[in-house]
């Protein structure tokens, strides 16, 4: 199945401070979503993107299909971003999840 | 509110036990799935189900059942539950297969 690799496992910013997370996948694909999971566990879907650049308040998402990458921008960030962001990828009728980046936001 | 719940949330329980994690969603969405996450594993995917009354196995289905008799319901069945179950389970629907997956909270079980 599809292979999603993800950088860096572990990331540690002062508040206010901006980060860019980044997933690579080893095939082509028709979508890619990026997910924030919070301390207590719970998982949010951030973006569904394809292709292209989104945008949702500080944090954007760039995904290069053609070149099998996808990019998390976090911007001025805050001690609620902290917790592990993961990009995934369908393979079949399953979503792919990387191992995740683990975010840590100082005061 | 559009959401997906799971109940329990905490499950402790024994050996051999049968127990049963219900998820439902409110909002019509075709396509369910259960995942369980493990550290260094990640999120790996249980079951899956297209529709009602279509289910079909993921990467770790041994030990697991599942049903979709009913469109907003897919619960996830552990008929003799192993320590090596002990795990955070996540049900998740999406409109479609590959559209935005929508998570429920969890169920964090521990099998002793």
């Amino acid at each position: 199945g599809i292979q999603v690799e993800q950088s860096p496992p572990d990331l540690i910013l002062q508040e206010g401070a901006n980060s860019t997370l980044r997933c690579n996948f080893s095939d082509s694909v028709n979508n890619l979503q990026w997910f924030h999971q919070n301390p207590w566990g719970q998982l949010i879907n951030l973006f569904y993107i394809p292709s292209g650049t989104k945008q949702n308040g500080r944090l954007s998402a760039t995904t290069v299909a053609t070149e099998r990458y996808s990019l998390l921008y976090i911007s001025s960030s805050q001690t609620t971003d902290s917790g592990v962001y993961f990009c995934a990828a369908p393979g079949g009728y399953a979503l792919n999840f990387g191992k995740g980046t683990s975010l840590l936001v100082t005061p | 509110e559009a959401q997906v719940t799971q109940n329990p949330r905490y499950l402790i329980t024994v050996t051999g036990k049968k127990l049963t994690v219900t998820c439902s969603q409110n909002i019509n969405h075709e396509y369910m799935s259960w995942y369980r996450q493990d550290p260094g594993l990640g999120l790996r995917q249980i079951y899956y189900s297209m529709n009602v009354e279509v289910t079909d196995k993921g990467d770790v289905p041994e030990g697991y059942k599942v049903s979709r008799k009913e469109k907003r319901n897919f619960p996830l069945i552990l008929e003799s539950p192993s320590p090596n179950q002990t795990s955070l389970y996540f049900c998740a629907s999406s409109l479609q297969g590959y559209g935005t997956q929508y998570f429920g909270p969890g169920t964090r079980l521990l099998v002793l």
